[in-house]
């Protein structure tokens, strides 16, 4: 079966640090952009940080550069997200999700983990 | 940056209405313009990719157009399963931008 399956979500404090992490199965991990998207608490879809299928090639969004680090383990089919200095408008749940091949849109997501920032 | 938005944010429609959700941008964009489909507590669903691709499986009722600024999904019909909240999403220079949102509720 085709999925996604995030984990890694809970409870950190403000400058905390937390991974995220994504399992991939169904198809072939290593061909294709990985991205990260979140949706805070009522709020819309928010891209965060996509890498390329070999992992040479990362981008992020202005809201989390120098904080978050997106990397990937083709061996594992696994991604990850790597959060330092958290804010508590970093809480959201955080989608995995696979870039189509023309990396201009997303065809898969996960189901989310949840990530709360709060003292 | 580019900017989306979306209007309306929340639209009132009935089973068999037409719906016509508007996603414009703050400057003129290409053709990477996709919409999703969320229903509460569940995660994005493609529906229409390139502005006017139709995913498979997903119901010949929705359809997307436009070009420039303004980009439209329609939903011709709308059903039972259709009430949810769409997002219109760009691509740019290796940057996603998505709108904020419109959310299609029972009248």
């Amino acid at each position: 079966e085709v999925q996604l399956l995030e984990s890694g979500g809970g409870l950190k404090q403000p400058g905390g640090s937390l991974r995220l992490s994504c399992a991939a199965s169904g198809f072939t991990f290593s061909s294709h952009a990985m991205s990260w998207v979140r949706q805070a608490p009522g709020k819309g879809l928010e891209w965060v940080s996509t890498i390329s299928g070999r992992g040479v090639m990362t981008y992020y969004a202005d809201s989390v550069k120098g904080r978050f680090t997106i990397s990937r383990d083709n061996s594992k089919n696994t991604l990850y997200l790597q959060m330092n200095s958290l804010r508590t408008d970093d809480t959201a749940l955080y989608y995995c999700a696979k870039a189509a091949s023309t990396v201009t849109f997303f065809d898969l997501w996960g189901q989310g983990t949840l990530m709360t920032v709060s003292s | 940056d580019i900017q989306m938005t979306q209007s309306p944010s929340t639209l009132s429609a009935s089973v068999g209405d037409r719906v016509i959700i508007t996603c414009r941008a703050s400057q003129s964009i290409s053709s990477w313009l996709a919409w999703y489909q969320q229903k509460p507590g569940k995660a994005p669903k493609l529906l229409i990719s390139r502005v006017s691709t139709l995913e498979s499986g997903v119901p010949s009722r929705f359809s997307g157009s436009g070009s420039g600024t303004e980009f439209t999904l329609t939903i011709s019909g709308l059903q039972p399963d259709d009430f949810a909240t769409y997002h219109c999403q760009h691509y740019d220079s290796y940057s996603w931008t998505f709108g904020q949102g419109t959310k299609v509720e029972v009248k």
